[in-house]
C-alpha cells in the first residue's frame, strides 16, 4: 500500500522569500511522485513529476522537487515566492499497476504575503 | 484550457432532483476518472475507466452512477443525493499503464445538494 503525508497543511511566506513544502511517502514499490497545484475554483495542474530517472526534478513557474530515498521524502522548492503561487499544493505517489492511480496527500495551502 | 472539459461548472440540485456530470477529453487518453473533493478531506478516488471498461469503483453509493460511451466522454449520473455529497467533482484522464506520466485535470463541477 502507497500514502504521502504532508507534514504543513497551511505554510506562509513573504513575497521574495524561499518556499518549502514538505512531503514523505510511503510505497512498496519504486514510485512516481508528483507535486499538483489547485488555485481556487480551478482544477489540479501538474507541476513536476518524480519517474525514476534524475532525483533533482524541474517543473512549471519555478518549482523543483528532488527525491530522496534515503528518507523518502520529495520536497517541493521555490528560491523566491511570487504572489501568484498562493495556492493549495498536493503531493501524490503512484504505484505501477494495471492502471495508474494516485495517492493523494491532504495538501498544503500556501499563503504568500507582500 | 487543460484538455479536459468539464460541464456544467457550477450545479445546485435538490435532494430529489437528477442531474449528470460531463467529462470530455480530446488527448488520446484511453483511461478517465471522477474524484472527489470535499472540504479538510484528501482527494478520494470514485470510479476508474480504462478502455471504456469500469476498472474501479471505490464503494461509492449506488446513487452516483458513471457511465464512459467512448473514451472520450465521461458521465456521473446523479439521483437522490445528500447534502453531505456537495462537493468539487473532478474529472481527470491518462495513459493507461504508464503511472510515470500523470493525469491531466479538469477544473471541476461545484456540487451543492440543497
Amino acid at each position: 500500500a502507497q500514502s504521502v503525508t504532508q507534514l504543513d497543511s497551511h505554510v506562509s511566506v513573504s513575497e521574495g522569500t524561499p518556499v518549502l513544502l514538505r512531503c514523505n511517502y510511503s510505497s512498496s514499490y519504486s514510485p512516481s511522485l508528483f507535486w499538483y497545484v489547485q488555485h481556487p475554483n480551478k482544477g489540479l495542474q501538474l507541476l513536476l513529476k518524480y519517474t525514476s530517472a534524475a532525483t533533482l526534478v524541474k517543473g512549471i513557474n519555478g518549482f523543483e522537487a528532488e527525491f530522496k530515498k534515503s528518507e523518502t521524502s520529495f520536497h517541493l522548492t521555490k528560491p523566491s515566492a511570487h504572489m501568484s503561487d498562493a495556492a493549495e499544493y498536493f503531493c501524490v505517489v503512484s504505484e505501477p499497476s494495471g492502471y495508474s492511480t494516485l495517492t493523494f496527500g491532504k495538501g498544503t495551502m500556501l499563503l504568500v504575503s507582500p | 484550457e487543460t484538455g479536459v472539459t468539464q460541464t456544467p461548472r457550477h450545479l445546485v440540485m435538490g435532494m430529489t432532483n437528477k442531474k449528470s456530470l460531463k467529462c470530455e477529453q480530446h488527448l488520446g487518453h484511453n483511461a478517465m476518472y471522477w474524484y472527489k473533493q470535499s472540504a479538510k478531506k484528501p482527494l478520494e478516488l470514485m470510479f476508474v475507466y480504462s478502455l471504456e471498461e469500469r476498472v474501479e469503483n471505490n464503494s461509492v453509493p449506488s446513487r452516483f452512477s458513471p457511465e464512459c460511451p467512448n473514451s472520450s466522454h465521461l458521465f456521473l449520473h446523479l439521483h437522490t443525493l445528500q447534502p453531505e455529497d456537495s462537493a468539487l467533482y473532478l474529472c481527470a484522464s491518462s495513459q493507461d499503464k504508464d503511472p510515470g506520466y500523470g493525469y491531466t485535470f479538469g477544473s471541476g463541477t461545484r456540487l451543492t445538494v440543497v
